[in-house]
């Protein structure tokens, strides 16, 4: 079972604009990531996001976690035809022993 | 620097028939992980290892063998493939017991017939 959904399932913006991608989860955890993935490519680790931070950021993303909400989103500000991917959210907890759980993903394309 | 290397990239196999899957990390890292992906359902892990000569059970292990007698080497073993087992299969290291971050390789697409 997927521990993380993320929403919307596919994104399609034109560059220079704002792309924001939410990530929902169901247990209590210890942390959240977001990897990206270009087609035919492995995962490449974005950000951590730990359960006592409400947001971080990196260049041109942002990730914001609530964890009374038990969400977290990731945005990427002006966006570039290269940030054309999937993003994943996956989280861990300690009772998960040292499993990291993914979602499905958010298909994001940007447009030139 | 290779971090994470997977052989083989593309395989075919027809069902009953088995094989191997190499993952090798040259990172020093303590922690493999295996993982299938498919459409629509993200990544689940198969396997993982904290350790050399240690492994245990993910949330999909069923069908599938690991070994880790080297730390730099996971092997992911299909003893008797089957068409549900299609799939892209992917590796992936850690340094902490935090998972975090997964460097991963670039995927071993297999299709069983």
């Amino acid at each position: 079972s997927q521990q993380g959904e993320e929403d919307p399932q596919a994104l399609s913006i034109q560059e220079g604009e704002n792309a924001t991608m939410n990530c929902s989860y169901k247990t209590s955890i210890n942390n959240l990531q977001w990897y990206r993935q270009n087609s035919g490519r492995g995962l490449v680790h974005l950000i951590l996001i730990r359960s006592n931070e409400r947001e971080k950021h990196s260049g041109r993303l942002r990730v914001t976690l609530d964890t009374s909400k038990k969400s977290s989103s990731l945005l990427i500000t002006a966006s570039r035809a290269a940030d054309t991917a999937s993003y994943f959210c996956a989280t861990h907890a300690w009772n998960a022993g040292n499993m990291l759980t993914f979602g499905g993903g958010t298909r994001l394309m940007v447009k030139p | 620097n290779a971090g994470v290397t997977q052989t083989p990239k593309f395989r075919v196999l027809k069902t009953g028939q088995s094989m191997t899957l190499l993952c090798a990390q040259d990172m020093n890292h303590e922690y493999m992980y295996w993982y299938r992906q498919d459409p629509g359902m993200g990544l689940r892990l198969i396997h993982y290892s904290v350790g050399e000569g240690t492994t245990a059970k993910g949330e999909v292990p069923d069908g599938y063998n690991v070994s880790r007698l080297k730390k730099q080497n996971f092997l992911l073993g299909l003893e008797s493939a089957a068409p549900s087992q299609t799939s892209v299969y992917f590796c992936a290291s850690s340094f902490g017991p935090e998972a975090a971050p997964l460097h991963f390789g670039n995927g071993t697409r297999l299709t069983v017939t």
